[in-house]
């Protein structure tokens, strides 16, 4: 089973909008952490968020924020006031704790979901 | 967080030829981890280094294939070995950051001929 679902390849919003990237997550860990990464077209990975399993609220970093549904295991990002500078491919990605993956702190991403802000 | 310094930026390179990529961190970091994005496709874990033991590997990936150096806490090479077209891939090197998330070096484009 995949652990990381990102059932969306590819999303358009209008400049100023807000979107939802949707990632779903499958671990048996009740210790993990989620991340959301910004990949533009030059190939580097930008750290967006971060969440973590037994975090209470929801994260949020500028106009990026978390919607973690831990019951349903997912963990959306909310992007507000969409700019044009923000259209690049969008992974989520998952920790689990050393004891289950046996290496340590590495992370598993999912498929990534391509976002392209129109005017 | 780290910086990373990744180089080469981009390479062109021969088949049955090998490349070395190298990450060097501007501070000690315990592991560093080696991932291949593949055209159009995600990110998928190579191995794991840590200072002074061996690299460990991922399902699919070998040793002799992609053998990794790890002499301090902050310093790890990438070699890809005897490549094939299908070795045509980013890679890209990242650190745990430790305030939250992890950090990746800018990136190898590599284009195997």
């Amino acid at each position: 089973a995949q652990k990381i679902t990102q059932t969306q390849p590819g999303m358009f919003v209008q400049e100023k909008e807000a979107v939802t990237l949707d990632c779903t997550y499958d671990t048996s860990d009740p210790s993990y952490g989620l991340f959301w990464y910004k990949q533009p077209s030059s190939g580097e990975m930008i750290f967006l968020i971060y969440q973590g399993s037994y975090d209470q609220q929801n994260a949020t970093e500028g106009r990026y924020s978390l919607n973690f549904q831990k019951a349903r295991k997912s963990a959306n990002l909310v992007i507000s006031a969409s700019q044009l500078g923000d259209s690049a491919m969008y992974f989520c990605a998952m920790r689990e704790a050393w004891i289950l993956t046996g290496g340590g702190n590495k992370l598993t991403f999912g498929t990534g979901t391509q976002l392209k802000v129109e005017l | 967080s780290a910086v990373i310094s990744q180089k080469p930026s981009r390479d062109i390179c021969q088949r049955g030829t090998s490349l070395t990529i190298q990450c060097q961190v501007d501070s000690q970091v315990t592991m560093m981890f080696w991932y291949r994005q593949q055209p159009g496709q995600s990110l998928t874990l190579i191995a794991t280094a840590n200072q002074g033991s061996e690299a460990t590997y991922e399902s699919g990936f070998v040793i002799d294939k992609f053998p990794i150096s790890r002499p301090n806490l902050t310093f790890s090479t990438l070699t890809v070995s005897n490549m094939s077209p299908e070795d045509s891939s980013i890679y890209l090197c990242s650190v745990d950051s430790l305030d939250g998330g992890y950090t990746f070096g800018s990136g190898t484009r590599l284009t195997v001929v």
